[in-house]
């Protein structure tokens, strides 16, 4: 049975950092393309970033509004994605999702997520 | 203000038949496939249509999707009190160099 499971969330202060694990169980972690996901209080889901698996180049990629504060990384050896915050603003706000990318017969399809964890919380205030 | 429209709100009675729209742009809705997510309350979302009108396996057949030019449309007949949730279509966009979702429909079942 496929598992992510995300931790690391909580209250953080205007420009502070934060790191969010996900982990993962139940399929072979190291060649899977991951997503976060983040949907703030009331609203809407925002893409917020991607990586690819090394076997693809382990390249990121990062929406608008989290480009040069934000870093996806991963340990193959951990089963473990994580989602580095820094310089948090009030507008980061959200839960936070990790997500599986679906891939098949060599193709990965990057809005295609079929797995998804249960969120943690992050709450950006003074 | 999402990049992609949607209604904010749909409803029916149990067995109608409802559709959602998603209204886009040449660079997203108009060049790439659509996908289409679920959100039950307190829950996460889970992928209902990919590829603009493909179904996940155990997705009933009572949900389709379709696309024409740059709007997209998921219609779920048979309406049944547990649809009752929120509705995001979701598109990569060439221009932002990412996927973008719609604002999110929240259906409501009579």
């Amino acid at each position: 049975e496929v598992q992510l499971v995300e931790s690391g969330g909580g209250l953080v202060k205007p420009g502070g950092s934060l790191r969010l694990s996900c982990a993962a169980s139940g399929f072979t972690f190291i060649n899977a393309w991951m997503t976060w996901v983040r949907q703030a209080p009331g609203k809407g889901l925002e893409w917020v970033g991607r990586i690819k698996s090394k076997t693809d180049g382990g390249a990121t990629d990062y929406a608008a509004p989290v480009k040069g504060r934000f870093t996806i990384s991963r340990d193959d050896s951990k089963n473990t994605l994580y989602l580095q915050m820094n310089s948090l603003k009030t507008e980061d706000t959200a839960v936070y999702y990790c997500t599986k990318v679906h891939c098949s017969g060599g193709n990965c399809y990057s809005l295609y997520f079929d797995y998804w964890g249960q969120g943690t919380l992050v709450t950006v205030s003074s | 203000q999402s990049v992609l429209n949607q209604p904010p709100s749909a409803s029916g009675t149990p067995g109608q038949r409802v559709t959602i729209s998603c209204s886009g742009s040449s660079s997203n809705i108009g060049s790439n496939n659509v996908y289409w997510y679920q959100q039950l309350p307190g829950t996460a979302p889970k992928l209902l249509i990919y590829g603009n009108n493909q179904r996940p396996s155990g997705v009933p057949d009572r949900f389709s999707g379709s696309k024409s030019g740059t709007s997209a449309s998921l219609a779920i007949s048979g309406l049944r009190s547990e649809d009752e949730g929120d509705y995001y279509c979701a598109a990569w966009d060439d221009s932002l160099s990412g996927p973008v979702f719609g604002g999110g429909t929240k259906l409501t079942v009579l």
